[in-house]
């Protein structure tokens, strides 16, 4: 069945350093990838998507792009902010679309 | 302002006493669904409805049931609730299939069962 592994935390960062959190999948088809965050007592918030190879979704200077022949999908940032403090959840739905399957969750740190 | 509403945040219970965690969306959703979340497991889906009054399980339906009988509400029902049933709760919806767009979820409900 479908699957996302992604790399296990925490992840502590000082404040503008180069962030990059793994993310794997294993799927049948062709799926659309996402990366979640959930910031402390939130419930979760899509951080960006991409819907077919080579697709690079963005957002607030975060980065990903859809990679097939590596089944990759990570997450970059440039420069780290104490605001980007949270939990990273990488994801994928596919064929039918009636179900996210989710990563176990980085938790990531940025000290000032 | 568009949002998904869930209650309650907390509760406490023990076991075997039935309850209800209520999920509302005001965003004219065709797509709901339940997950809940562990440590070291992510989120897992419990149940999913495409619309009124059709729903199937996901991944992790034991123990749990829904309903759908207004587009809006999405409650997920532990008829007998069990300590392992302790876990935080997550409600989602969306207005296509998540292919294709972006699941709202709602705050959670931290759930305890003694």
């Amino acid at each position: 069945g479908d699957s996302v592994t992604q790399m296990e935390g925490p992840v502590t960062l000082s404040e503008e350093a180069f962030l990059t959190i793994n993310c794997t999948y294993t799927a049948t088809g062709y799926p659309s990838l996402f990366w979640y965050v959930q910031y402390p007592g939130e419930g979760l918030q899509l951080l960006l998507k991409a819907t077919k190879a080579d697709d690079k979704g963005s957002n607030k200077g975060f980065e990903a792009t859809y990679r097939k022949e590596t089944t990759s999908f990570h997450l970059e940032k440039g420069s780290v902010q104490v605001s980007d403090s949270a939990v990273y959840f990488c994801a994928l739905s596919e064929n039918s679309g009636y179900a996210l399957n989710f990563g176990k969750g980085t938790s990531l740190l940025v000290t000032p | 302002e568009a949002q998904v509403t869930q209650n309650p945040r907390y509760l406490i219970t023990v076991t075997g006493k039935k309850l209800t965690v209520t999920c509302s969306q005001n965003m004219n959703h065709e797509y709901m669904s339940w997950y809940r979340q562990d440590p070291g497991l992510g989120l897992r889906q419990i149940y999913y409805s495409m619309n009124v009054e059709v729903t199937d399980k996901g991944d992790v339906p034991e123990g749990y049931k829904v309903s759908r009988k207004e587009k809006r509400n999405f409650p997920l029902i532990l008829e007998s609730p069990s300590p392992n049933q302790t876990s935080l709760y997550f409600c989602a919806s969306s207005l296509q299939p998540l292919v294709n767009t972006e699941a709202f979820f709602g705050q959670g409900t931290r759930l305890t069962v003694v």
